[in-house]
């Protein structure tokens, strides 16, 4: 069956860099695009980014200068990484399948 | 960026109403407007795909509309496992944009 389950680190320090993995099973990344969305504590849901199944990218203009999607399509997985992290960044960050998401997981930004 | 105005925030309601929750959509979007679920401390869940198809698995208590740049979501006969916060997301151009999110809460 279809599943995604994030991983990264829980904690980052303020101006690092934000490093996490989305590991896919069910199916292929050359057929299928995964988004990235995060959620800060109490708020909404904001995309983040897509990498399409062709490994073509798009990025929230917001983000766009510190965010970059990749992918191992041999090793089923989707990377995520955020340069400059500020406090603003701890969120709980999802990918998803559009119809199938991950569990989340949460990133604090801290000294 | 093509702004989502999601309405209302919090829609009260007993079991068994009928709810509506309505986005307005800044630009024309087509039909690219979806509708998540979400119940607190888990994932989003797909509830409609191409403004009007309700995904797999959803109950056909959920409806989705359109009329002009305003898309519904209709809950008809609203049951307790209902209650959560449900987004928009139009996804026709970039970057991609949700609603603000409308929570669904016991009367």
């Amino acid at each position: 069956q279809v599943q995604l389950k994030e991983s990264g680190p829980g904690l980052v320090k303020p101006s690092l860099t934000l490093s996490l993995t989305c590991t896919v099973s069910g199916f292929s990344l050359s057929s299928y695009g995964v988004i990235w969305v995060r959620q800060p504590p109490g708020k909404g849901l904001e995309w983040m980014g897509v990498i399409w199944g062709n490994g073509n990218t798009n990025y929230n203009s917001a983000l766009k200068s510190r965010l970059s999607i990749s992918r191992d399509t041999s090793k089923s997985q989707v990377f995520l990484k955020m340069n400059n992290l500020q406090t603003e960044d701890t969120a709980m960050y999802f990918c998803a399948r559009w119809d199938h998401w991950g569990q989340g997981v949460m990133v604090t930004v801290s000294s | 960026d093509i702004q989502m105005t999601q309405s209302p925030s919090s829609l009260p309601a007993s079991l068994g109403d009928r709810v509506t929750i309505t986005c307005r959509a800044s630009q024309d979007i087509g039909n690219y407007l979806r509708w998540f679920q979400q119940k607190p401390g888990k994932s989003p869940r797909l509830m409609i795909y191409g403004a009007t198809n309700l995904a797999n698995g959803v109950p056909s208590r959920f409806s989705g509309s359109r009329s002009g740049s305003d898309y519904s979501l209709t809950i008809n006969s609203l049951e307790s496992e209902d209650m959560a916060i449900y987004y928009c997301l139009q996804h026709n151009e970039y970057p991609f944009t949700f609603g603000s999110g409308t929570k669904l809460e016991i009367k």
